[in-house]
């Protein structure tokens, strides 16, 4: 069975200092995977996702993420956080089966300081 | 593209009630999901659809819970006999479905038993 792990329960960083939220699977064979932001009370909204291809993806919001398969992570990077990004961040996994469902993280939450 | 819909955003209710949610889809996405988040955890997988079919349920959808989708489009998911234990984020979730690996999210419904 898949399992995701986000080390970091939280994080607080100044507005405009870069980020990196860790982000480490288990799954047998290559992964999706997936970034997600939830706001307060709110539904979750995709970041970015890896199928196959470039290790390096590009998300919306100047979001990026690198898959490693050598260290089994699929880390979150932004090089200048903004206050409106202060939300909670799920990595998550999905399974190459007939269902596709996803296996979540337990999430990051990320405070910024003015 | 009106995105995922759910209604209702929040219901509170007594122990021993039933409830029901309702999600609507985003237009021609045929694979429909749900899951429910527990606060300060990441999503958990319920069970899923393939139009009208429901293809997998998980361990943690007991007995009291039951969903459908009649006609491949909107889904229900009812609980009976709520318990505490019961009070949760309940969100669904649809993609195209073959394929097709990233979901789209709704708002959620915040279920509150007292």
């Amino acid at each position: 069975a898949q399992s995701v792990t986000q080390p970091d329960i939280h994080i607080t960083v100044s507005e405009g200092a870069s980020l990196e939220l860790r982000c480490n699977y288990s799954y047998g064979a290559t992964p999706y995977l997936f970034w997600y932001v939830q706001s307060p009370g709110q539904g979750l909204q995709l970041l970015l996702k890896y199928f196959s291809g470039d290790t390096l993806v590009q998300g919306i919001k100047g979001f990026e993420a690198e898959f490693k398969r050598s260290q089994s992570s699929f880390n979150l990077r932004k090089p200048s956080v903004h206050w409106s990004d202060a939300a909670e961040y799920f990595c998550a996994v999905g399974a190459r089966n007939a269902g596709n469902m996803l296996t979540f993280g337990g999430g990051t939450r990320l405070m910024v300081k003015p | 593209d009106t995105g995922v819909s759910q209604d209702p955003r929040h219901k509170i209710t007594k122990r021993g009630q039933n409830v029901t949610f309702r999600c609507d889809p985003i237009s021609e996405h045929n694979r429909l999901y749900w899951y429910r988040q527990t606060l300060g955890q990441g999503p958990e997988f319920l069970t899923y659809f393939q139009n009208e079919a429901q293809l997998e349920k998980s361990r943690l959808l007991s007995d009291r819970f039951s969903a459908e989708r009649p006609k491949g489009s909107f889904s229900t998911l009812e609980i009976q006999r709520t318990e505490q234990g019961d009070s949760a984020m309940y969100l669904c979730a649809t993609n195209l479905g073959r394929n097709s690996y990233e979901q789209y999210f709704g708002p959620g419904t915040r279920l509150t038993v007292t």
